[in-house]
């Protein structure tokens, strides 16, 4: 079975400094991994996602994730935060075949002015 | 020009009643999926639709029925609500097995 895991349940940053959101999975085989934005009362929105190929996959808005197989993590960064990224973040990780996929507990992530 | 559409937005009843939750997509794509996210925020897939034909169903009570007359729609239809089927429940659709997911904006439904 597969599984994610955010382990913070909420992450504090002041505006304009570097952010981490951490993710790590477990999956049998290779993972495809996403990363969604919710923002209040409203549906996630695609961020990023790993499939195969370079480790540093670039998305949206300046985020960035980092696919670290022997850690089995793929943890959300962006060098400078901004008070518009607050939201919440989730975390998602499938095995392919008509993407079952499996969503972290999600990551709240506030922006300090 | 909205790519995942749900109607309707907002949806108040009484345990009991039988409800319908409708989703379109102008996307083209072939999957659409209902999802259901709980007080928590915690996200579960409830259903997954490829091509008109059902792919996934997720432990969901049989009261819980999808519907999709196209690969542009996924209706859901609630018999008997309970009060635990209260939550934000998101309809999405996606290209293909590893395509990035589009979300609609969620039905919040909530029963007395």
């Amino acid at each position: 079975a597969q599984s994610v895991a955010q382990p913070e349940d909420q992450v504090n940053v002041a505006e304009g400094n570097p952010l981490t959101v951490k993710c790590t999975y477990s999956v049998s085989g290779n993972p495809y991994l996403f990363w969604y934005v919710q923002y209040p009362n409203r549906g996630l929105q695609f961020l990023l996602k790993y499939i195969t190929g370079d480790n540093l996959v670039k998305g949206s808005y300046g985020f960035e994730a980092e696919f670290n197989k022997s850690q089995t993590s793929f943890h959300l960064k962006k060098p400078s935060a901004l008070v518009s990224d607050s939201a919440l973040y989730f975390c998602a990780v499938a095995t392919g075949g008509y993407q079952k996929v499996t969503f972290g507990t999600g990551t709240k992530l506030q922006v300090i002015p | 020009d909205t790519a995942v559409s749900q109607t309707p937005k907002y949806l108040v009843t009484q345990m009991g009643n039988d409800k319908s939750i409708k989703c379109e997509q102008n996307l083209g794509h072939d999957t659409m999926y209902w999802y259901k996210q709980d007080s928590k925020k915690f996200l579960k897939i409830m259903f997954s639709y490829n091509n008109k034909e059902l792919i996934i169903n997720e432990t969901v009570p049989n009261r819980f029925s999808p519907k999709s007359p196209d690969k542009a729609h996924l209706n859901l239809h609630i018999n008997s609500l309970e009060l635990g089927d209260s939550a934000v429940y998101f309809c999405a659709s996606s290209q293909d097995d590893t395509g990035a997911k589009y979300f609609g904006p969620g039905t919040r439904l909530l029963v007395l």
